[in-house]
C-alpha cells in the first residue's frame, strides 16, 4: 500500500493563481481531510469528508474548495492564492474515529 | 467548540531520562478520542498513542504512555528512556465527530 499520497511536494504560486493540490489513499478509507500547518499555530481543518459525495468545512475554509467523487481522491482547490495561504498542507485519511489519522508527507505551498 | 491546549512550547530531556508533555482538553462531546502525534524534522506525522474517552485505562504504547484525568481534562504524554530519535515535535490531538483539534505543539529536545 502506498498509504496517503500527495502531489506535489513543493509548489510557488502568485497572488491570483489558482492550484488543485492532490491526495490520494488506497486503504479504502471513508474520511478524509486537509488541514494547514502554520508556524506556533499547530495543524488546522480546513474541509473534510465522510465518503464520497459528502464533504463539511472545517476551522478554516475561507479559500478553498474541496470535492469528494471518489473514495480514494480528495482535492483541494485554491481558486485564487493569497499570501496568507503560504503554509505546509497535509492531507489525512482514517477509517475509523478511534484509528486516528494516516497523513501524507504534505506540500509546502509559497505565495508571492 | 473542542479546544487543546499545549502550555509548553519547548521541552528538553537528557538521554535515558524521563519526560513528561502537558496537554489540556475542552470538549462538550461525551464520545471523544485522544492522540499524541510526533513530527520528527522529515514533517510526516507519525501516530504515538491513542486514547478512547471512554476507558478509564491509561493507554501504553512501549515507552510512551499517557496519563488520562478525564474529569481534569487533562491528557499527559510520558516518555521514558528518551531516545535521540525522540527528538520532534510532538501535538496533542482532540477531537469527536470526525473533528480533530489540534493543540499548538511541544518542540521536545533529547540532550546526548
Amino acid at each position: 500500500n502506498a498509504g496517503v499520497t500527495q502531489t506535489p511536494k513543493f509548489q510557488v504560486l502568485k497572488t491570483g493563481q489558482s492550484m488543485t493540490l492532490q491526495c490520494a489513499q488506497d486503504m479504502n478509507h471513508e474520511y478524509m481531510s486537509w488541514y494547514r500547518q502554520d508556524p506556533g499555530m499547530g495543524l488546522r481543518l480546513i474541509h473534510y469528508s465522510v465518503g464520497a459525495g459528502i464533504t463539511d468545512q472545517g476551522e478554516v475554509p475561507n479559500g478553498y474548495n474541496v470535492s469528494r467523487s471518489t473514495t480514494e481522491d480528495f482535492p483541494l482547490r485554491l481558486l485564487s492564492a493569497a499570501p496568507s495561504q503560504t503554509s505546509v498542507y497535509f492531507c489525512a485519511s482514517s477509517y475509523s474515529e478511534r484509528d486516528g489519522l494516516f497523513f501524507g508527507p504534505g506540500t509546502r505551498l509559497t505565495v508571492l | 467548540a473542542q479546544t487543546v491546549t499545549q502550555s509548553q512550547p519547548e521541552m528538553s530531556v537528557q538521554e535515558a531520562e524521563t519526560v513528561t508533555l502537558s496537554c489540556t482538553y475542552d470538549t462538550s462531546e461525551s464520545d471523544y478520542y485522544l492522540f499524541w502525534y510526533k513530527q520528527p524534522p522529515s514533517r510526516q506525522m507519525i501516530l504515538v498513542i491513542r486514547q478512547e474517552a471512554y476507558k478509564q485505562q491509561n493507554a501504553t504504547e512501549n515507552r510512551f504512555s499517557v496519563n488520562f484525568q478525564k474529569a481534569a481534562k487533562s491528557f499527559s504524554l510520558k516518555i521514558s528512556d528518551s531516545q535521540l530519535g525522540d527528538a520532534a515535535m510532538y501535538f496533542c490531538v482532540g477531537g469527536a465527530t470526525n473533528k480533530l483539534i489540534f493543540g499548538t505543539g511541544t518542540l521536545l529536545a533529547v540532550q546526548p
